[in-house]
């Protein structure tokens, strides 16, 4: 079953603009990670925050955590065209590495 | 790139035959995880194993098994295949059962005709 559910479940946007991508989840957690996909291929991952973290940046990238209301935020700044990919939430409830994702958004950015 | 491998990139088989899967995980990581991800969905956990014995399942029947090497290397097999088992299939490389950040490699593109 899935964990985590992203929102929008597309979106498209500007170069130049910014893109925000939404995670909800439903059990509790120790971290929340975020992976880009491109064209079908293998996941990267771009960042992980844990429970007790709200805010955490990697250079264009702001992940949120708020776990009161078990959900995550993606903010990716300042967009290119090879931003263009899937994201998508993952957790891992019982820290044992078998991480549960969600069904994703998928970012079109326009040059 | 990961370091993470895996072979074939694509593989065509018929409903009822045998499919074995291969990945090479990063240097020094002893645990690999299997993902199925289904066309437009998210990738979904198959099972793991750390230190050649399998920790933890997901939903999937027998059918579905695995193994790992010595070498940390894996294989992943499903038997009697059937169509829905027509997916992306990808490994991910970790260090430790906890490993916090999985290292996936480029899939198995499986199409059961």
């Amino acid at each position: 079953s899935q964990q985590g559910e992203e929102d929008p479940q597309a979106l498209s946007i500007q170069e130049g603009e910014n893109a925000t991508m939404n995670c909800s989840y439903k059990t509790s957690i120790n971290n929340l990670q975020w992976y880009r996909q491109n064209s079908g291929r293998g996941l990267v991952h771009l960042i992980l925050i844990r429970s007790n973290e709200r805010e955490k940046h990697s250079g264009r990238l702001r992940v949120t955590l708020d776990t009161s209301k078990k959900s995550s935020s993606l903010l990716i700044t300042a967009s290119r065209a090879a931003d263009t990919a899937s994201y998508f939430c993952a957790t891992d409830p019982g820290n044992t590495g078998k991480l549960i994702f969600g069904q994703g958004t998928t970012l079109q950015v326009k040059p | 790139e990961t370091g993470v491998t895996q072979s074939p990139t694509h593989l065509i088989k018929t409903r009822g035959q045998q499919v074995t899967l291969r990945c090479s995980s990063q240097s020094g990581h002893n645990t690999v995880s299997w993902y199925q991800q289904a066309l437009g969905q998210g990738p979904q956990f198959i099972f793991q194993y750390y230190r050649e014995e399998e920790n933890g399942r997901g939903n999937f029947p027998p059918r579905f098994s695995g193994l790992q090497f010595p070498n940390y290397s894996s294989e992943l097999n499903v038997n009697a295949l059937e169509l829905d088992d027509s997916a992306l299939y990808l490994c991910a490389s970790s260090l430790g059962q906890t490993g916090e950040t999985q290292y996936f490699g480029p899939g198995t593109r499986l199409l059961v005709l």
